[in-house]
């Protein structure tokens, strides 16, 4: 029930296509949901975050989808770029705690 | 700001030989503090987190171990390496007294074991 489900392991998208990463969890207890981008070599940085009181938030090219109901949270990248080759991570929190719950992460290669 | 420091950035030991790795956060007072190991492509594995000075939660038994002696400085040891402990090895901090804040990384350690 602490896990956070993550799709595609991989994904291969053209330039100027829409990348499209999947998370589901169970934990209903979960309230706080980030994105975290990975390049090779370099810690995860913080892409994107969300709260469960908002269904979707955008932050320039990067959208987080939010399905109270299916437990399933969503990143979108317009436009993908080759500069966002990177491996992406989703996570849950629930508040009060302190262990951040990760997906197992997706491989993202955009073709230029 | 807030700007969290780990080294070194690449390490080579030979089996058997002890190990210390050191993380300070600077900007911030009383961060909760994390280290994750992470293999080849794969996934986040915590293995210790830290909400104060001295206090050290576990979650993976093994040879490793870690110690908090101030309030932004996290370091993970062990006395006696293994193969096993190969992998990249990365530090991270959220607010220590705020609900719902991100973890921020640092660069990591690229540790290999001979």
């Amino acid at each position: 029930q602490q896990q956070v489900k993550q799709s595609p392991q991989s994904l291969i998208v053209q330039k100027g296509g829409i990348s499209i990463i999947n998370c589901a969890y169970e934990n209903t207890a979960f309230d706080y949901f980030p994105w975290y981008q990975q390049f090779p070599g370099k810690g995860p940085a913080l892409l994107i975050a969300i709260r469960p009181d908002v269904s979707e938030k955008k932050e320039g090219r990067f959208t987080i989808s939010f399905n109270k109901s299916a437990k399933q949270f969503s990143l979108h990248i317009m436009d993908s770029q080759p500069g966002d080759s990177a491996t992406y991570f989703c996570a849950a929190l629930t508040s009060g705690t302190y262990k951040y719950i990760f997906g197992t992460g997706t491989r993202l290669k955009v073709l230029a | 700001s807030q700007t969290i420091h780990q080294w070194p950035a690449t390490l080579v030991q030979p089996v058997g030989s002890p190990l210390s790795l050191e993380c300070t956060v600077e900007g911030t007072s009383n961060p909760n503090l994390y280290w994750y190991r992470q293999a080849a492509g794969r996934g986040l594995q915590l293995l210790f987190y830290s909400v104060g000075i001295g206090q050290i939660s576990s979650e993976v038994p093994q040879n490793l171990s870690a110690s908090r002696p101030q309030d932004r400085q996290f370091i993970l040891s062990s006395k006696k390496l293994l193969l096993s402990d190969s992998g990249f090895y990365l530090c991270a901090w959220s607010g220590g007294l705020v609900s719902n804040q991100p973890q921020h990384f640092g660069d990591g350690t690229r540790l290999s074991i001979l």
